[in-house]
C-alpha cells in the first residue's frame, strides 16, 4: 500500500513569490492533516480536513495561508506570498477515520521550504 | 510555559545500551501519549500510544506514563544503529483534540 505521497520534496523561492503544496493521502483515509515542522521542533498542526470540510483551521495564518481538498482526497497548501519565516517542512498526514480515537496519523516524507 | 517539554540532545550512546527518553507536561489534563520517531528527511511514525498512566511494552520499546509527576518515558532496550533517529513525544488532551508535540531528542546509537 502507498504511503501518503507529498510533492514537491524540496522548494527554494525569493521572499514575495507564491508557492503551493500537494498531498495525496493514503487510500480511503478520511482524515487529512497539514502540519508545519520548524527546525528543531515538532510538527503544529496548521489544519484538518474530514473529507472535503476543513474541521480545525485554528491555526493557520489565514491572511497568506489558503488550503483545498477537493473531492475530499488530495489536497493543496498555497502560501502566498512567502516570508522568510515562513521556511520549514510542510508534513501532510493522513487517517483513516476522524480523529476521534487513537487512529494512527500516517505521515508523508514533507516538503522542505526555503525562502531566500 | 510550554506544554510539553523535551530536552534536545543530542544523546549519543553505544550499542547495545539501555536509552531513556523523557517528556514533562503542564497540564494534568492530557489523557492520551505517544512517541514518534522521525528518521532524517522523513515524516514522524507512530511507535508507541499509551491512554492513562502505567507501562507499556512492544519489543525492546517501553513506553511508561506517570501522570502524578506529568512525566513520560520512552525506553528503548538493547539499541541498535538503526534505531538513531529524533524521538518526538506527543501528547492529547482528548481523542478528538490535535497532538501536542515536544521539540524531539535526537538519538545516536554509535556501533
Amino acid at each position: 500500500e502507498a504511503g501518503v505521497v507529498q510533492s514537491p520534496r524540496y522548494k527554494i523561492i525569493e521572499k514575495k513569490q507564491p508557492v503551493a503544496f500537494w498531498c495525496n493521502p493514503i487510500s480511503g483515509h478520511n482524515t487529512l492533516y497539514w502540519y508545519r515542522q520548524n527546525l528543531g521542533q515538532g510538527p503544529e498542526l496548521l489544519i484538518r480536513y474530514e473529507n472535503e470540510e476543513a474541521v480545525d483551521d485554528s491555526q493557520l495564518p489565514k491572511d497568506r495561508f489558503s488550503a483545498e481538498r477537493l473531492k475530499g482526497v488530495d489536497s493543496t497548501l498555497k502560501i502566498q506570498p512567502a516570508e522568510l519565516g515562513d521556511s520549514a517542512v510542510y508534513l501532510c498526514a493522513s487517517s483513516p477515520r476522524g480523529s476521534a480515537g487513537t487512529d494512527t496519523q500516517y505521515f508523508g516524507p514533507g516538503t522542505r521550504l526555503t525562502v531566500l | 510555559q510550554k506544554e510539553v517539554e523535551q530536552d534536545p540532545g543530542p544523546l549519543s550512546v553505544p550499542e547495545g545500551a539501555i536509552v531513556s527518553l523523557n517528556c514533562t507536561y503542564s497540564n494534568s489534563a492530557f489523557q492520551y501519549f505517544m512517541w514518534y520517531r522521525q528518521y532524517s528527511r522523513k515524516g514522524p511514525e507512530l511507535l508507541m500510544y499509551t491512554y492513562s498512566s502505567g507501562n507499556k511494552e512492544d519489543g525492546r520499546f517501553t513506553a511508561q506514563v506517570d501522570k502524578s509527576s506529568k512525566y513520560i518515558s520512552l525506553f528503548i532496550r538493547d539499541s541498535q544503529p538503526s534505531d538513531s533517529a529524533t524521538y518526538l513525544c506527543a501528547l492529547r488532551y482528548s481523542s478528538a483534540s490535535k497532538i501536542i508535540f515536544g521539540s524531539g531528542t535526537r538519538l545516536s546509537i554509535r556501533p
